[in-house]
């Protein structure tokens, strides 16, 4: 089946510094990448589409220049959370899309900032 | 309206039994339809997908799709308690992303 990594599995951080997480499709290439936020007991909320080699589309509320997305590879997408703040801790998922359109989901990336 | 509704539960059903899940979409040119099940503190678990009308099984699963009545349902037969955790269903619209549901919740006690 397809795979999805993510790195770090979690991370503590200090209030403005940045963090970046990796997300990678392990056996399959994925054009097509995407971020989401879940907080506790809350439902997934997608915050941008990753597409290789160009821009990535932000969801509406999302900061694009805080959460900044870089997918320079069919296997690999980055989010980096810039300057962070306590109320940006939260678990991070990314998942990656096959060419029948079915996501798979890494193991997710649960950020605390101090 | 929301664009995709499940039930949020707790649907509670004895260990053995067989647990139906039940999600309506509003949007009539979706295309794609998709289970994941999600432990808790734990990334989500594609289960079944499913594209065209009728029945789609997979072991213990069963998914149903009827695009005329905007429904999509999964039967989890045999329910073991492992099978405790949120459903999600997901929907495929026409852009690349999905829509999710805001999950139910199932409880199979033994």
């Amino acid at each position: 089946g397809a795979v999805v990594s993510q790195h770090p599995s979690w991370v503590i951080c200090k209030s403005g510094t940045s963090v970046k997480i990796e997300c990678r499709s392990l056996d399959f290439q994925a054009t097509t990448m995407f971020w989401y936020r879940q907080f506790p007991k809350q439902s997934l909320m997608l915050m941008a589409t990753s597409n290789e080699g160009s821009k990535a589309t932000y969801e509406q509320g999302v900061e694009k220049d805080k959460f900044l997305i870089n997918h320079a590879s069919l296997t690999l997408s980055t989010l980096t959370v810039t300057s962070a703040h306590p109320e940006d801790s939260s678990f991070y998922i990314c998942s990656a899309m096959t060419d029948s359109y079915e996501q798979y989901f890494g193991p997710g990336t649960r950020l605390t900032v101090t | 309206q929301k664009e995709v509704e499940q039930n949020s539960g707790p649907l509670s059903v004895p260990e053995g039994a067989i647990a139906s899940l039940n999600c309506t979409y509003s949007d009539r040119g979706s295309q794609s339809f998709f289970w994941y099940r999600q432990y808790s503190g734990k990334s989500p678990e594609l289960i079944m997908s499913i594209y065209s009308n009728g029945d789609k099984e997979d072991g213990r699963f069963t998914a149903q799709l009827n695009k005329a009545s905007q429904y999509v349902s999964l039967l989890i037969r045999d329910s073991q308690p492992s099978d405790s955790a949120t459903y999600l269903c997901a929907v495929r619209t026409g852009f690349q992303k999905l829509v999710f549901g805001t999950g139910t919740r199932l409880l199979v006690s033994p």
